[in-house]
């Protein structure tokens, strides 16, 4: 069974700053996928970025980036310029390798951008 | 990504009664999955919608509770039984193996919101 963490509940930056978001995770396989999503007030899931584990190569996307600690299980996401579009709630979550199976999400971080 | 809608939006019900819900994806895609979002709470996986088959439940959940169709590769539903306010909750669905996108990204559709008096 996979276990994902998210040890900060909330985050407050300024607008334009950047700010890094934690998550760790645990695993027995070697292979796996790792995400982010955001999740606004309008509750729509949507998914950021993600990571292949077989990738040693951070993924990015735009203003997004991860930084991707195998060995120490650790999947942090970084905004870089942040907007106020960027407020919401965050959820790092891992996959099983084939994809076959459902997501495991971590509680959650809820993000505020201030103007 | 895939369209997906759910129906209803949102809906108000009362104990004893069940809904159900529908996820419509606009194209053929490989996996549906069924989520709950307690209030204030992270998703949980409910199950897997299998095409032609019985549904794949997690821990936690079964089929009496949470019945699950998937008649064809664009459409799946999920009913909430005999509800109790314990069920009020947003219910997701999200679909993998869309034509565009990595096989295994997860989509989600827009929710229904719950809420059982």
């Amino acid at each position: 069974a996979q276990t994902v963490t998210q040890s900060q509940p909330e985050m407050s930056v300024q607008e334009a700053e950047t700010v890094t978001l934690s998550c760790t995770y645990d695993t027995s396989e070697s292979n796996y996928y790792l995400f982010w999503y955001k999740q606004p007030p309008s509750r729509q899931m949507i998914l950021v970025i993600r990571q292949e584990a077989y990738k040693q190569q951070n993924a990015t996307e735009n203003r997004f980036s991860v930084n991707f600690q195998k060995a120490a299980k650790s999947f942090s996401l970084k905004i870089s310029d942040s907007q106020l579009g960027d407020t919401a709630m965050y959820f790092c979550a891992s996959l099983q390798w084939g994809g076959a199976d459902g997501l495991t999400f971590g509680k959650g971080t809820h993000l505020i951008i201030q103007p | 990504s895939a369209v997906i809608s759910q129906k209803p939006s949102r809906d108000i019900c009362q104990r004893g009664t069940s809904l159900t819900i529908q996820c419509q994806v606009d194209s053929q895609v490989t996996m549906m999955f069924w989520y709950r979002q307690q209030p204030g709470q992270s998703l949980t996986l409910i199950a897997t919608a299998n095409q032609g088959s019985e549904a794949t439940y997690e821990s936690g959940f079964v089929i009496d509770k949470f019945p699950i169709s998937r008649p064809n590769l664009t459409f799946s539903t999920l009913t909430v039984s005999n509800m109790s306010p314990e069920d009020s909750s947003i219910y997701l669905c999200s679909v993998a193996g869309a034509r565009q996108g990595a096989s295994y990204e997860q989509y989600f559709g827009p929710g229904t919101r719950l809420t059982v008096t």
